[in-house]
């Protein structure tokens, strides 16, 4: 099976843009969730969908946004990007009705 | 929420040794803890996680212990290797089949050849 991918793999932002990642989970997954990488806060989780619905979120403003489609993709949206919002944002994929999570490669972004 | 932390940061052992890292966890609730593995500038891959209903897993040279009692777990990796150096992270999730994964601050092995 193929894995979990990520598009874009790298992408550079001006402050007040808004910027749309997309994620495309292993065949039959349908659960995906994603989470923000930097330096300083780590690995935090920013939110899930499970079945085109959100089913869990975690404590980030609400500049951060995301959907899935019935094809189980998932998209995650940031408006009015922040220097702070440089970062890896990783995508995880899971049947959903386990645990086990599976990662894609990230998009790094980059806001000047 | 749940908190997890995780020591030490960083650790460097000689190779054919073994490496521990011990994270605790703060809400009772959760019962999943996977570990992963992300070596620079590549994906965090899972090798190995454990449940709440079982109190130790092996695969090969990997082990994950877990004392739900203390709320800690530990990641055992014996005869280390080279390609054992990576960055470690654990994670706790609160809710069965759920995948809201809070994750430790993350332990950076080196095994020295």
């Amino acid at each position: 099976k193929a894995g979990v991918t990520q598009t874009p793999r790298y992408l550079i932002k001006t402050r007040g843009q808004q910027v749309t990642l997309s994620c495309s989970p292993i065949s039959g997954h349908r659960s995906v969730s994603w989470y923000q990488q930097t330096p300083g806060q780590g690995l935090q989780f920013l939110f899930e969908y499970f079945s085109e619905t959100q089913r869990n979120k975690g404590n980030f403003p609400g500049r951060f946004s995301g959907r899935q489609f019935s094809n189980s993709r998932s998209e995650m949206n940031v408006s009015t990007l922040e220097l702070g919002d440089s970062a890896l944002y990783l995508c995880a994929s899971s049947l959903g009705t386990v645990n086990e999570q599976f990662f894609g490669p990230g998009t790094r972004l980059t806001v000047l | 929420g749940e908190n997890v932390e995780q020591h030490p940061s960083t650790l460097s052992v000689q190779e054919g040794d073994s490496a521990v890292i011990k994270c605790t966890y703060s809400d009772s609730a959760s019962n999943y803890f996977p570990w992963y593995k992300q070596e620079l500038g590549k994906r965090p891959q899972l090798i190995i996680d454990i449940r709440s209903n079982v109190g130790e897993k092996k695969d090969q040279r990997i082990a994950v212990t877990l004392n739900k009692t203390a709320k800690h777990f530990s990641l055992h990796i014996t005869e280390t290797q080279p390609e054992d150096s990576a960055v470690y992270f654990c994670a706790a999730s609160p809710q069965t089949g759920a995948n809201n994964l809070f994750f430790g601050t993350g332990t950076r092995l080196t095994v020295i050849p």
